[in-house]
């Protein structure tokens, strides 16, 4: 079935630094990916919807400029967390869908801890 | 007011034992309905859609209550592999954003 792939699993940044989370389709052009944040015993919060080639659209709440998103081809999304603060210590997931009638598929999440 | 409401739980059953979990939602133009499963520290994977007729798909039995706006997923015969936190997710009628509860815990002991 289809697959989502996301790096890194885990990941423990200095407070000030910045991070690259990366989500790829392996076996299908995803048009779409989502972002979301999952704190501990939470929902998952939806973060922004990307399409590729166009800007990403951001949920109410979460900065831009602190969590860019790029989407530069079917196959690949990215999430950096800028300027990393402790609070932005989460569990991060992507999903991707090939097209608005079909499944989202999520990654395997990436850890991120910011010390 | 959330968009999704789910009873986190956990509930906790014996193995062979039948559970139901509902899960409302506020907003009434939501098209799309779907139990997803979330094992810990993992993600979240597609259990089944739920649809305006209900749905069964082996031992799990998904229906929809459009006029009070909640869904309900049933587990017959529970196994301990069904332990899992169980996701209520719902969607507006353009797929392009996902809504989670924030998921129902359930414990199945031998």
């Amino acid at each position: 079935g289809a697959v989502v792939s996301q790096h890194p699993s885990r990941v423990i940044c200095k407070s000030g630094t910045s991070v690259k989370i990366e989500c790829r389709s392996l076996d299908f052009q995803a048009t779409t990916m989502f972002w979301y944040r999952q704190f501990p015993k939470q929902s998952l919060m939806l973060m922004a919807t990307s399409n590729e080639g166009s800007k990403a659209t951001y949920e109410q709440g979460v900065e831009k400029d602190k969590f860019l998103i790029n989407h530069a081809s079917l196959t690949l999304s990215t999430l950096t967390v800028t300027s990393a603060h402790p609070e932005d210590s989460s569990f991060y997931i992507c999903s991707a869908r090939e097209t608005v009638y079909t499944e989202a598929f999520f990654g395997q999440g990436t850890r991120l801890t910011v010390v | 007011r959330k968009e999704v409401e789910q009873d986190p739980g956990p509930f906790n059953v014996p193995e062979g034992a039948t559970v139901a979990f509902n899960c409302t939602y506020s907003n009434s133009a939501s098209q799309s309905f779907f139990w997803y499963r979330q094992d810990c520290r993992k993600e979240p994977k597609l259990l089944m859609s739920v649809y305006s007729s209900g749905n069964e798909d082996g031992r799990f039995t998904a229906q929809l209550n459009r006029a009070s706006q909640y869904i309900s997923l049933l587990i017959r015969d529970s196994k301990l592999s069904d332990s899992a936190t169980y996701l209520c997710v719902v969607s507006l009628n353009n797929f392009n954003k996902f809504y989670f509860g924030s998921g129902t815990k359930l414990n199945v002991k031998p």
